[in-house]
């Protein structure tokens, strides 16, 4: 059974500070992570993907990946209130000879974001 | 572009009627993917097809559950007969080979299911 655990939360961090959001998964064969961001009562939407170990940066998003230790984290620098949502950590199955389009979703962490 | 179009949006039914859903993918895009979200198990994949084949359909519950998509701007999602644990928000989402290697998934807006 393929697994990807995150922290439920809630998170609360105040505006302005940095928001880091954890992931860990058991498939070994897994090559792709993304995250996306669901705002309550809408859809998810992608913010990040990362296929390669170490650090990956988009604006004030920056994902990180350690594929020994299994684990993939978003940090949010500046955090704004408008961040304030609940962040998927999605793993795909292609390196277990499924298809990069199977993903797993985590259940989710709920960010929020403090004025 | 008019998105993922998914309907209804909503759908109160009774235990044991038949339940359809339905959603159109963005133009062009040659995947489709059923969801299914709850509170307790979280966002979970059904089955998804590639140019209108179903590819994986591991994750649908039981044999109440049936997906077609007849041509490649058109799916739909049978639950027969509904029960109250089939209370949820379905999601269906594209996505299209070769979008610059991200394999990203656009989600259409959600049908909350509710069984009573």
């Amino acid at each position: 059974q393929k697994e990807v655990e995150q922290n439920s939360g809630p998170l609360s961090v105040p505006e302005g500070a940095i928001a880091s959001l954890n992931c860990t998964y058991s498939d070994r064969g897994s090559q792709s992570f993304f995250w996306y961001r669901q705002y309550s009562g809408k859809s998810p939407e992608l913010i990040m993907f990362i296929y390669s170990n170490g650090d990956k940066e988009d604006g004030r998003f920056t994902a990180q990946l350690n594929k020994a230790s299994q684990y993939v984290s978003l940090l949010i620098r500046d955090s704004q209130p408008s961040d304030s949502a609940t962040y998927l950590c999605a793993v795909n199955a292609a390196g277990s000879g499924g298809s990069n389009y199977k993903l797993t979703f985590g259940k989710g962490t709920l960010l929020t974001v403090n004025p | 572009d008019a998105g993922v179009i998914q309907s209804p949006r909503h759908e109160v039914t009774e235990m044991g009627q038949e339940v359809t859903l339905r959603c159109k993918p963005i133009s062009g895009h040659d995947y489709l993917f059923w969801y299914r979200q709850t509170m307790m198990r979280g966002l979970e994949l059904l089955i998804y097809f590639n140019n209108n084949v179903p590819i994986d359909d591991s994750g649908m519950p039981e044999d109440r559950f049936s997906a077609k998509m007849p041509n490649a701007s058109f799916s739909t999602l049978k639950i027969q007969p509904s029960e109250p644990r089939d209370s949820a928000v379905y999601f269906c989402a594209s996505s299209s080979t070769g979008l610059a290697g991200s394999y990203e998934q656009y989600f259409g807006p959600g049908t909350r299911l509710t069984v009573t």
